[in-house]
């Protein structure tokens, strides 16, 4: 069964705008991931944050992870048509730290 | 050029045919991994191995297999016996060795099609 789930499913905002992105999980894990999936494509790692962390940044994107409510976020500040793809979560087990599941995503569109 | 390379891109089967996609990686990875993906969902874990000559089945096993006989290597059969095989296929892998280390890099994906 999968993991993580992603809250909405889908959003649309205008180019310039921020986006957040929630995920929650069931378990307790080691790392909680994020990957960006453009259509058609293969997934691309974007940030870990590890359950010792609470907040991480890259660039735009900021990720907030609180293991108490098992819970994350991702936004991405002054967001670009080009970030238009959908958004995943991913977290490993506890037990093993490569047994991954994913969540079903979010899907992002940027207007321009 | 270091990357992990899926093949064919696009496949199609007829029903009641065994087809095996390819997955193959230079980056030294240790762990390997298949996911199903359907249309305008998550990916599922099919198989993954940690290790040359071993693998373990995810939540979706039935109706595929692998093998793992090359650390570079982890093919993927779709058998007859996998009722509604028509997906796109993402293959990844990752250093194996702790949870700091478990970012995971994807192929290209293979789409397969049953007629």
């Amino acid at each position: 069964s999968q993991q993580g789930e992603e809250d909405p499913q889908a959003l649309s905002i205008q180019e310039g705008e921020n986006a957040t992105m929630n995920c929650s999980y069931k378990t307790s894990i080691n790392n909680l991931q994020w990957y960006r999936q453009n259509s058609g494509r293969g997934l691309v790692h974007l940030i870990l944050i590890r359950s010792n962390e609470r907040e991480k940044h890259s660039g735009r994107l900021r990720v907030t992870l609180d293991t108490s409510k098992k819970s994350s976020s991702l936004l991405i500040t002054a967001s670009r048509a080009a970030d238009t793809a959908s958004y995943f979560c991913a977290t490993d087990a506890l037990h093993n730290n490569n047994d991954m599941r994913f969540g079903a995503g979010t899907r992002l569109t940027v207007k321009p | 050029d270091g990357g992990i390379t899926q093949s064919p891109k696009y496949l199609f089967r007829k029903e009641g045919q065994n087809v095996t996609l390819s997955c193959e990686q230079n980056l030294n990875h240790d762990a390997m991994y298949w996911y199903r993906q359907d249309p305008g969902q998550g990916l599922r874990l099919i198989y993954y191995s940690q290790i040359v000559n071993d693998f373990q089945k995810g939540d979706i096993a039935e109706g595929y297999s692998v093998s793992r006989e090359k650390k570079e290597s982890f093919p993927l059969t779709v058998t007859s016996a996998q009722k509604n095989p028509t997906a796109f296929y993402l293959c990844a892998s990752s250093i194996f060795g702790g949870s700091l280390y478990n970012e995971q890099f994807f192929g290209p994906g293979t789409r397969l099609t049953v007629l």
